[in-house]
């Protein structure tokens, strides 16, 4: 079977915090790695994919892979509180495979 | 600008009718993904379609559900017998005309099953 973890949370930060997000996976065949963020009663929005080991930044997001340790994070720089939210970790096999999901991290972000 | 749109955005049911979802493209895509997600729980892959054929489906796709594409445009899950856990958000996703790994999920049904 599968899995990825993640904590479900709440992880409450302050506004202006940097908010870290954590995922594990046990596929070591996975490829492709995403982070979707969802607002409650809403579709999972696609905020960062990356393929290799490193990082990879994209405005105030950072995405960070290690297969090694079949681990995947995301860093919310600067967090604002409409980055209050659930954050999904996402895993696939690569191009055009299913993709298998975390059960959500809920970001609180306070004033 | 979203890949798809999805209809109706909410359906209520009743027990054991058919119910058929549409995820209608904005462009001509090949690949299309059906998932669903119970309420507060993760979102589950149903089945994935490419070239009009089912391509992979997971264990809950089981006899009741079926998948075509009976226009060329929009792309449809049917439940046969709805259940009450068949209540769910049901997504339609897509890598969209630029392909690649990732999928873009349109906005979602809401099926109610009483």
């Amino acid at each position: 079977q599968k899995e990825v973890e993640q904590n479900s949370g709440p992880l409450s930060v302050p506004e202006g915090a940097i908010a870290s997000l954590n995922c594990t996976y046990s596929d070591r065949g996975s490829q492709s790695f995403f982070w979707y963020r969802q607002y409650s009663g809403k579709s999972p929005e696609l905020i960062m994919f990356i393929y290799s080991n490193g990082d990879k930044e994209d405005g105030r997001f950072t995405a960070q892979l290690n297969k090694a340790s079949q681990y995947v994070s995301l860093l919310i720089r600067d967090s604002q509180p409409s980055d209050s939210a659930t954050y999904l970790c996402a895993v696939g096999a690569g191009t055009a495979s299913k993709l298998t999901f975390g059960t959500g991290t809920r970001l609180q972000v306070t004033l | 600008e979203p890949e798809v749109t999805q209809t109706p955005s909410h359906q209520v049911t009743q027990m054991g009718q058919e119910v058929i979802l549409r995820c209608v493209p904005i462009s001509n895509h090949l690949y299309f993904y059906w998932y669903r997600q119970i309420l507060g729980q993760k979102v589950e892959f149903l089945v994935s379609f490419y070239n009009n054929e089912i391509s992979e489906k997971s264990e809950i796709f089981d006899d009741q559900f079926s998948v075509e594409r009976p226009d060329g445009s929009n792309f449809t899950l049917k439940i046969r017998s709805t259940k009450l856990e068949d209540s769910a958000m049901y997504f339609c996703a897509t890598p969209g005309t630029s392909g690649g790994a990732y999928q873009f999920f349109g906005p979602g049904t809401r099926l109610t099953v009483l």
